[in-house]
């Protein structure tokens, strides 16, 4: 089946600690998106990339990193420098200027 | 950066009633997507329309582009439509990036 997956489901960090979130897509996609909801709250992009070896800052990427080494892989880490981290992040792919389509996301708490 | 709003807020609505959710937009846009969100977060792609009308079983889209607003129309609604609606459109300005409205939270009860 094609689809994006995220992992873990569920994570709890403690205060210090970085993490990464997981986010894998069989769709043959080029281009991936990193989003953060906060309750009630619509999508933030945090960072995107149109192509292996090349990303870009969306409006909220202070304190997170990605990386894009393999078309399939996007992964995000929240670093320590990331001031309130609790939240929902939600991993999308697309074509070209096409339409994005989101994995089932990752529930970060900060202990 | 394009702003987007979304009306109403709230909705609650009893089984087998229609609705209107609208999507104000303040820029043009490349693409205008919908978004239904479920109780456990995952966000299913209900229709991809920057302009334009779309059908879909009991929901129903349209993008007025040169207006700036879309629609999307849920007819005899059931209780497994609740949940969050978004708009979120992606703006002429070269590079994508979808910019979400804060949604309509329907509750349709039986």
């Amino acid at each position: 089946d094609g689809g994006i997956t995220q992992s873990p489901k569920y994570l709890f960090r403690k205060e210090g600690q970085n993490v990464t979130l997981s986010c894998e897509q069989n769709l043959n996609h080029d281009a991936m998106y990193w989003y953060r909801q906060d309750p009630g709250q619509g999508l933030r992009l945090i960072y995107y990339s149109q192509i292996v070896n090349d990303f870009q800052k969306g409006d909220i990427a202070e304190g997170y990193s990605v990386s894009r080494e393999k078309k399939e892989s996007f992964p995000l880490t929240v670093t320590s420098a990331q001031k309130n981290p609790t939240a929902f992040y939600l991993c999308a792919s697309s074509v070209e200027l096409g339409e994005q389509f989101f994995g089932p996301g990752t529930r970060l708490t900060v202990l | 950066g394009i702003q987007v709003e979304q009306s109403p807020p709230d909705l609650i609505l009893q089984e087998g009633a229609n609705s209107t959710l609208r999507c104000n937009f303040s820029d043009s846009v490349n693409n205008l997507q919908w978004f239904h969100q479920n109780p456990w977060g995952q966000l299913i792609n209900l229709f991809y329309i920057p302009s334009g009308t779309k059908q879909n079983g009991r929901l129903s889209a349209t993008t007025v582009a040169t207006e700036r607003y879309s629609l999307l129309y849920i007819s005899s609604s059931q209780t497994t439509d609740s949940g969050v609606y978004f708009c979120a459109v992606e703006a002429n300005t070269g590079f994508q990036k979808l910019v979400f409205g804060t949604g309509t939270r329907l509750l349709v009860s039986p």
